[in-house]
């Protein structure tokens, strides 16, 4: 049952653009929002995160907003660059006990 | 500081034979999770040990199956392979029983 959908699968931007990926989860007793960031042949790398009590976070060029209410969130990218294209996973961690992962968008910044 | 470590990074296996991946966490980092990523079904939770005790388990059949060393490196095994357990497992290691979890490279198994 996949407990994070994420959209969308690809998604291709200029450079100097913003990239925009969307997260939706089900499981309330999520507790912690991380994004990964997976270049190929690397493991991911955690990106950026944020608690559920927090509207948003911003570090650098990367931004989560998220939306308690409506069970959902989203990493916004500016100012894209090539160097940022890369496979990115939203994740809820449920109680620090398991890390459930959204199925990846596939990002391309076309110089 | 080294990173996560995971031998072998290639392998190729046939079907019924059964094949054991190791993890060396990082140092100092005494939990230890396994990931299996496919492009069908992305990336799942297999399961996690801390100080030798598996902590957590995931959705997966008995076939898969893993362990801890007192000096935190971890195996896990699969038995009996299906062409189906073709993926890149990945091992992530993190000091506590929380905390930022750190990924190694992986290691692609290829079930021929």
């Amino acid at each position: 049952q996949q407990q994070v959908k994420q959209s969308p699968q690809s998604l291709i931007v200029q450079k100097g653009g913003i990239s925009i990926i969307n997260c939706a989860y089900e499981n309330t007793a999520f507790d912690y929002f991380p994004w990964y960031q997976q270049f190929p042949g690397k493991g991911p790398a955690l990106l950026i995160a944020i608690r559920p009590d927090v509207s948003e976070k911003k570090e650098g060029r990367f931004t989560i907003s998220f939306n308690k209410s409506a069970k959902q969130f989203s990493l916004h990218i500016m100012d894209s660059q090539p160097g940022d294209s890369a496979t990115y996973f939203c994740a809820g961690w449920e109680g620090a006990q398991k890390l459930v992962f959204g199925q990846g968008t596939r990002l391309t910044i076309n110089p | 500081k080294a990173g996560v470590t995971q031998t072998p990074r290639y392998l190729i296996k046939t079907r019924g034979q059964q094949v054991t991946l190791s993890c060396s966490p990082i140092s100092g980092h005494r939990s230890v999770s396994w990931y299996q990523q496919t492009p069908g079904q992305g990336l799942q939770f297999l399961f996690e040990y801390f100080s030798e005790t598996q902590r957590n388990k995931g959705n997966f059949p008995g076939r898969f199956s893993g362990r801890q060393f007192s000096n935190s490196r971890s195996e896990m095994n699969v038995s009996t392979l299906e062409l189906g357990d073709s993926a890149l497992y990945l091992c992530a290691s993190r000091q506590g029983a929380t905390g930022e979890l750190f990924f190694g490279e992986g290691s692609r198994l290829t079930v021929l």
